[in-house]
């Protein structure tokens, strides 16, 4: 079945640690995104890739790193610098033809905690 | 800036009540818009979707309508069910836009009672 993969499920990060989330994609999307979500505060979004090897700063990107070296993956890495990471974080793509634009599909997501 | 304003919740109805989840929007030209639904543990699932004004979307019983002279996309169901439980997202996109870019609002936790 073609969908959005996320692992792990659930993660914790020990104080200093950085800690990577996978995002994998068999829809063969062009564009993959990161969003943030907290209680009561809908989606933010961290980083977009539009296509391999190049990506853009969303709305937090702060404290957050991403790579796009393949069309299929889209790793988020939460860095020390991030102090507030505990969150739940969703993986989405898309496609580029006119009728698949802007829709985006969604992973089933990674819950982040703080040890 | 183009936004999108939905109701706070939670809303909490009766099995067999009727939905009305409100959304309003600010855009420049003509977005598209969208209904998303996230279950419980889950990540988000399009529900529907409606591409210019008079556009009804529909789907699992949810409907929408494009409104271009309210600015409005309100959602709507006959008779929720249980397991309608969920939070529901108002979204735009504005496709002449290069970056692909969805605006969420900050969505409608939906309780149904048995």
């Amino acid at each position: 079945d073609g969908g959005i993969t996320q692992s792990p499920k659930y993660l914790f990060r020990k104080e200093g640690q950085n800690v990577t989330l996978s995002c994998e994609q068999n829809l063969n999307h062009d564009a993959m995104y990161w969003y943030r979500q907290d209680p009561g505060q809908g989606l933010r979004l961290i980083y977009y890739s539009q296509i391999v090897n190049d990506f853009q700063k969303g709305d937090i990107a702060e404290g957050y790193s991403v790579s796009r070296e393949k069309k299929e993956s889209f790793p988020l890495t939460v860095t020390s610098a991030q102090k507030n990471p505990t969150a739940f974080y969703l993986c989405a793509s898309s496609g580029t033809n006119y009728l698949a634009k802007n829709i985006q599909y969604f992973g089933a997501g990674t819950r982040l905690s703080v040890l | 800036g183009n936004s999108v304003t939905q109701m706070e919740g939670p809303v909490t109805l009766s099995e067999e009540a009727f939905l009305t989840i409100n959304c309003t929007y600010t855009a420049t030209g003509y977005p598209s818009l969208f209904w998303y639904v996230q279950y419980p543990g889950e990540g988000l699932q399009l529900l529907l979707k409606a591409t210019k004004a008079d556009d009804k979307g529909s789907n699992k019983g949810f409907e929408a309508t494009y409104r271009k002279e309210t600015t409005s996309f309100h959602l709507e169901k006959g008779s929720v069910q249980v397991s309608d439980s969920a939070v529901y997202f108002c979204a735009l996109t504005l496709p002449w836009n290069r970056d692909d870019k969805i605006i969420f609002g900050k969505g409608t936790r939906l309780h149904i009672l048995p």
